[in-house]
C-alpha cells in the first residue's frame, strides 16, 4: 500500500544528543513536509522541500535540520540546539505544482521525548 | 498574512446528536480551506476541502462544511455523532507564498477536540 512511514514511533533523548527522525515515502510525491505539533498549538511548520536537493526552513527551523537526497526520503534531526525538543513530529507529502489542491498525506508521526 | 481561529478548545456530544465545531479566518483574498480530523497518537487525515466551488462542502465520514464568506467562516458539522468520531479536528487555510517557485502553505488552526458520550 502507498503511504507515508515514520520512525521511529517513540524516542528517549537525553539533553545534548541529536537524534534523527525517519521519514519515508512511497506516493511519487515530489513535496515533503516536516511538522511539530504541541498541545493546544496545532501544527507548526518545520521545513519543507518541494524537490530532490532543494529544502526551506518553516516557521520553527532553529535547532533542525533536514536533507532530501532521495525523492522518498526526507529525514529530520533534531539537534542539541533545539531548545524544547519534547514534541509529536508528523511528517507529510503531496504532490506539489500546479494540480497540488491542498492536500497532505500524514504518517503517523514520532514522538520524541527529551529526559 | 492568512489566519485561523477554531472557537472552541474542547466539544462535547452525545451519541447520536448534531456536531458543530466552528472555525472563523482571516484571508485577503478567496483562500482554500480545509478540515483534518487526527485519532489519538495518528497522522492527520483530510476530512473535506473547499476551493471556491459550491459553498457546502461534503466529506467523509458523513462531515461537512459550509463556507461563508460574509462571515468568514468555515463551520464543521455532521448531523448524527458517532463514537468513532471522537477525535482531534482541525481547521486549515492555504496561503499561496509566491517565492521559491510558488508554495501553498497550510496555516493550521490550534484544534478541537470532540468527545462523543454514550
Amino acid at each position: 500500500d502507498g503511504g507515508i512511514t515514520q520512525s521511529p514511533k517513540y524516542l528517549f533523548r537525553k539533553e545534548g544528543q541529536n537524534v534523527t527522525l525517519s521519514c519515508e515515502q512511497n506516493l511519487n510525491h515530489d513535496a515533503m513536509y516536516w511538522y511539530r505539533q504541541d498541545p493546544g498549538q496545532g501544527l507548526r511548520l518545520i521545513y519543507y522541500s518541494q524537490i530532490v536537493n532543494d529544502f526551506q526552513k518553516g516557521d520553527i527551523a532553529e535547532g533542525y535540520s533536514v536533507s532530501r537526497e532521495k525523492k522518498e526520503s526526507f529525514p529530520l534531526t533534531v539537534t542539541s540546539a533545539q531548545k524544547n525538543p519534547t514534541a509529536f513530529y508528523l511528517c507529510a507529502s503531496s504532490p506539489e505544482g500546479g494540480t497540488w489542491t491542498g492536500e497532505l498525506f500524514f504518517g503517523e508521526g514520532s514522538r520524541l521525548t527529551v529526559l | 498574512a492568512q489566519s485561523v481561529t477554531q472557537l472552541d478548545s474542547h466539544v462535547s456530544v452525545s451519541e447520536g446528536t448534531p456536531v458543530l465545531l466552528r472555525c472563523n479566518y482571516s484571508s485577503s483574498y478567496s483562500p482554500s480551506l480545509f478540515w483534518y480530523v487526527q485519532h489519538p497518537n495518528k497522522g492527520l487525515q483530510l476530512l473535506l476541502k473547499y476551493t471556491s466551488a459550491a459553498t457546502l462542502v461534503k466529506g467523509i465520514n458523513g462531515f461537512e462544511a459550509e463556507f461563508k464568506k460574509s462571515e468568514t467562516s468555515f463551520h464543521l458539522t455532521k448531523p448524527s455523532a458517532h463514537m468513532s468520531d471522537a477525535a482531534e479536528y482541525f481547521c486549515v487555510v492555504s496561503e499561496y507564498l509566491a517565492f521559491s517557485g510558488g508554495y501553498n502553505k497550510l496555516i493550521f488552526g490550534a484544534g478541537t477536540r470532540l468527545a462523543v458520550h454514550p
